[in-house]
């Protein structure tokens, strides 16, 4: 597609409910990234795809937090048993190039704004 | 751990006043970067700086990458209401012992009409 697309925009989830985020990138980009970002502060890094392989998971903040990417291209967060804290916008972005050092940015979507009530 | 602290945190100026955001670390960069976000949407990339002094402009956005690539600056002049939004800067660096692209603190600039 022509840029990265997230669904759903809004979710609400009970506590202690399983959600499933979507992430589809850029066409043919290799790398994926999943933040996570609170009201008014800077993304905080959760995980890093190269094409299917999951490079780095060292920000999923518990083992509640899963991702995949098995084809490469879609990736998917799920998040089981769902907590207060876990309210956030969830950013998903893509990148042609390899790796972390993105000397020409990341392409964003617009996030999922997960309330969990 | 490498972090990057934006200053101020918010900004609330007047349309036509200038301004100016940092973004200061302790550590060196290779390439620094900076997005605008805007309500309900994701950070879009604004600029990339790669050489130390450089200077890029973008209308009326002047971006500066210091000497030693440890800051970047952003200024503004005769800001806009439509120039409102969260600035981000971003970089690739060490955080928690692993190498990976992380964002500043954020500014959170309003410009009233």
């Amino acid at each position: 597609g022509a840029g990265v697309s997230q669904s759903p925009r809004y979710k609400v989830a009970k506590r202690g409910q399983d959600v499933a985020l979507r992430c589809d990138p850029i066409s043919g980009h290799v790398s994926l990234f999943w933040y996570q970002q609170a009201l008014g502060q800077g993304p905080e890094f959760l995980t890093y795809f190269q094409n299917e392989a999951q490079l780095d998971k060292s920000g999923l903040p518990s083992d509640r937090f899963f991702a995949e990417r098995p084809e490469g291209s879609v990736s998917t967060l799920k998040i089981q048993r769902t907590q207060q804290e876990d309210s956030a916008v969830y950013l998903c972005a893509s990148s042609l190039s390899r790796g972390t050092q993105a000397n020409y940015g990341y392409t964003f979507g617009s996030g999922t704004r997960l309330t969990v009530v | 751990t490498q972090l990057l602290e934006q200053s101020p945190q918010f900004l609330s100026i007047q349309e036509g006043e200038n301004l100016t955001v940092y973004c200061n670390s302790s550590s060196v960069f290779s390439s620094l970067q900076w997005y605008r976000q805007e309500p309900g949407e994701g950070p879009v990339l604004l600029v990339t700086v790669v050489t130390g002094g450089e200077v890029k402009k973008l209308k009326r956005l002047t971006f500066q990458f210091g000497d030693a690539r440890k800051d970047s600056s952003l200024h503004i002049t005769a800001a806009q209401p439509g120039d409102t939004g969260l600035y981000l800067c971003a970089g690739a660096g060490i955080t928690s012992g692993t190498y990976k692209y992380i964002f500043g603190t954020g500014t959170r600039l309003k410009v009233l009409a």
